[in-house]
């Protein structure tokens, strides 16, 4: 059965940083590619980021270009996110997915606000 | 505003069938594949439809996708009270180098 469990959501003023994890279980790592899509409270779906499979390609939306770094470790089955420069804007729902969408987590807070 | 484009909003009656489009450009759903979500509020999105028209398992043939151009189609026939969620496509854009998800339908069962 496949899982994605997110964790380091939370509260951070703006300009803070947050790392957020994403352990995965029931297949193969690292044949997948991996994604980050965010949904503000109300709001719709947002891409954020994507890494290949063995993790030495890596895509970003414009809006945390610069900002945020999406990095994968296939021994530990395990996807990251730093986010850094946090805006008030940044504040959603955090879901880690498998390949581009076959599979969603349930997603992990963040919230900028001073 | 999203690249590609869905209505905000559609509704069917019980046994109908309703049609949600998604309408982009060449650099995205005209040359690449089309998935399609569903989201029940609260809910994590489900996949629906994946590269265009294929069904995950234990997805009912209810829902179909098509694609002409650089419009993609999903279409759920005898719509039930459990179909009522929001809706989403999702493409490449190579032109952006990103991931793009419509803005997101809402079904409503009336």
């Amino acid at each position: 059965e496949v899982r994605l469990v997110e964790s380091g959501g939370g509260l951070v003023q703006p300009g803070g940083s947050l790392r957020l994890s994403c352990a995965a279980s029931g297949f193969t790592f690292s044949n997948y590619a991996m994604t980050w899509v965010r949904q503000a409270p109300g709001k719709g779906l947002e891409w954020v980021s994507a890494i290949d499979g063995t993790g030495e390609n890596s895509y970003y939306a414009e809006s945390v270009r610069g900002r945020f770094i999406i990095s994968r470790n296939n021994s530990t089955n395990t996807l990251h996110l730093q986010m850094n420069s946090l805006r008030v804007d940044d504040t959603a729902l955090y879901y880690c997915v498998k390949g581009f969408g076959d599979f969603w987590g349930q997603g992990t807070f963040v919230i900028v606000s001073s | 505003h999203s690249v590609v484009t869905q209505p905000l909003s559609t509704s069917g009656t019980p046994g109908q069938r309703v049609s949600i489009s998604c309408s982009g450009s060449a650099s995205n759903v005209g040359n690449f594949s089309v998935n399609w979500y569903q989201q029940v509020p609260g809910t994590a999105p489900k996949l629906l439809i994946y590269d265009d028209d294929q069904r995950p398992s234990g997805v009912p043939d209810r829902f179909s996708g098509s694609k002409s151009g650089t419009s993609a189609s999903l279409a759920i026939s005898d719509v039930q009270s459990e179909d009522e969620s929001d809706y989403y496509c999702a493409v490449w854009d190579d032109s952006l180098d990103a991931w793009v998800f419509g803005g997101g339908t809402k079904l409503t069962v009336l």
